[in-house]
């Protein structure tokens, strides 16, 4: 069965970086493009972009230009998000999300929460 | 401000209907792309409830229905249940080559 596990929870200074891994199974990783999302405490869902999972091209939205990175290790199934420069607004739950035929995300990671306190 | 608009809460008893809107825009659900749904219990990851307007993945209950008309799109909730108290969400895509959500429905059980 397809499943998508994210990294442990964060504590991160300002200013700090941190890197959000997502480990893929159950499916062949290179054939579906993975997504980022961003939940802030109390807040609705934001998509800040995906990666082609074959060619590893990212494509990010408004407002996650600049201090997100995001990357692959296709040997080991697994994308990464990276945040530098942290800021106490980046603390959020993120979530990868596996994307569907029709731009759907039918599968989630369980969500890495970066908090970014000083 | 989200791309999508959704009603912040809706409310019902157990074994009522309930429904959620999502209105978008020409840009998005009124170009013609799908809207999906998603349902995130407390605590939870969100979980693909409807995708492709109308369509259930398997293992999610014939309860849940949706629908898409011009540029809105609606979940229907039928035989509403406790355990169906949670945050839904719908998402499309937008001609700007961008993925959108609705701001997010709370959906309280009385």
């Amino acid at each position: 069965q397809v499943q998508l596990v994210q990294s442990g929870s964060e504590l991160k200074k300002p200013g700090a970086s941190v890197k959000v891994s997502c480990k893929a199974s159950g499916y062949t990783f290179t054939s579906y493009a993975m997504n980022w999302v961003r939940q802030a405490p109390g807040q609705g869902l934001e998509w800040m972009g995906w990666i082609n999972s074959n060619t590893g091209n990212p494509t990010f939205a408004q407002g996650f230009t600049g201090r997100f990175v995001f990357s692959l290790d296709t040997s080991v199934s697994t994308a990464y998000l990276q945040i530098s420069s942290l800021k106490a607004e980046d603390t959020a739950v993120y979530y990868c999300a596996r994307e569907g035929a029709n731009y759907e995300f039918d599968y989630w990671g369980q969500g890495t929460l970066v908090t970014v306190s000083s | 401000q989200s791309v999508l608009t959704q009603p912040p809460s809706v409310s019902g008893a157990p074994g009522q209907r309930v429904t959620i809107s999502c209105t978008g825009s020409s840009s998005n659900i009124g170009a013609g792309y799908d809207v999906h749904w998603y349902q995130q219990l407390p605590g939870t990851a969100p979980k693909l409830l409807i995708y492709g307007n109308s369509n259930r993945p398997s293992g999610v209950p014939d309860r849940f229905s949706g629908s898409k008309s011009g540029s809105s799109a609606s979940l229907a909730i039928t035989g509403l249940q406790a355990e169906d108290g949670a945050d839904y969400y719908c998402q499309s895509y937008d001609s700007s080559l961008r993925k959108v959500f609705g701001g997010g429905t709370k959906l309280t059980v009385l």
